[in-house]
């Protein structure tokens, strides 16, 4: 079935020590994003890509960097992970930019823990 | 700003109960609203999307309606399950690439 996959389910990793998530998709859809969801509050949205256009949101710390390199793809670097950075990260693609068609598709997420 | 409301934060009901939940929203201006469920550390599955022009969206026991005009909608679930208990998110798209959230309804069906 067309998905999207996110690996790993859990992430432990050390405080200040770089960690990667990663997300793909068989959707073949143009545009990827990635939420960060705290505990009982709505998902965050920190940066998406449409092709390889990337797009930050404007309160998305330095600290996140993501790679695209190609459509199936696409990567959250967490730099120097603080303990505030302990979140559930979700992944999610849309056709284009309006998900007029089938709107979003998420992934399972990502815990992320920092000790 | 897009705001989305969700009343009530949580919910208990007991098994077979039919429920609505309620979802906000101040800008009237949106491409479409998805309503999605979320199992306890889980991700987010999409259980109906209603576009703009739409009044209502229908899969098995859920119908999910649209009043643009008035910023609202609702989710309504027949017979309620115990497999029905998670948490409900309403989303709604507003400009391009923005996907606005509520804070989610907790539902609890009580066997």
């Amino acid at each position: 079935d067309a998905m999207v996959i996110q690996n790993p389910r859990y992430q432990v990793t050390q405080f200040g020590k770089p960690v990667t998530l990663s997300c793909s998709q068989t959707l073949n859809h143009n545009v990827m994003y990635w939420y960060q969801q705290k505990s009982s509050q709505a998902p965050k949205l920190l940066f998406h890509y449409y092709d390889k256009d990337f797009n930050n949101e404007a309160d998305t710390p330095d600290n996140f960097q993501s790679r695209r390199p190609n459509t199936s793809f696409c990567f959250l670097d967490i730099r120097s992970p603080g303990l505030g950075d302990a979140a559930m990260y979700l992944c999610a693609t849309s056709r284009d930019l309006r998900a007029a068609e089938r709107g979003y598709t998420f992934g399972s997420g990502t815990r992320l823990t920092v000790v | 700003k897009q705001e989305v409301t969700q009343i009530p934060a949580a919910l208990s009901v007991p098994e077979g109960e039919n429920l609505v939940l309620n979802c906000s929203f101040t800008d009237s201006a949106i491409y479409n609203l998805q309503w999605f469920r979320q199992d306890p550390g889980k991700g987010l599955t999409s259980l109906l999307l209603i576009q703009s022009s739409q009044r209502e969206q229908t899969s098995g026991r859920l119908n999910a309606s649209l009043d643009k005009s008035s910023g609202r909608s609702t989710l309504y679930i027949a017979a309620s399950q115990p497999g029905d208990s998670a948490t409900y998110l309403c989303a709604v798209m507003a400009g391009a690439n923005n996907l606005f959230f509520g804070t989610g309804t907790r539902l609890t069906v009580i066997p």
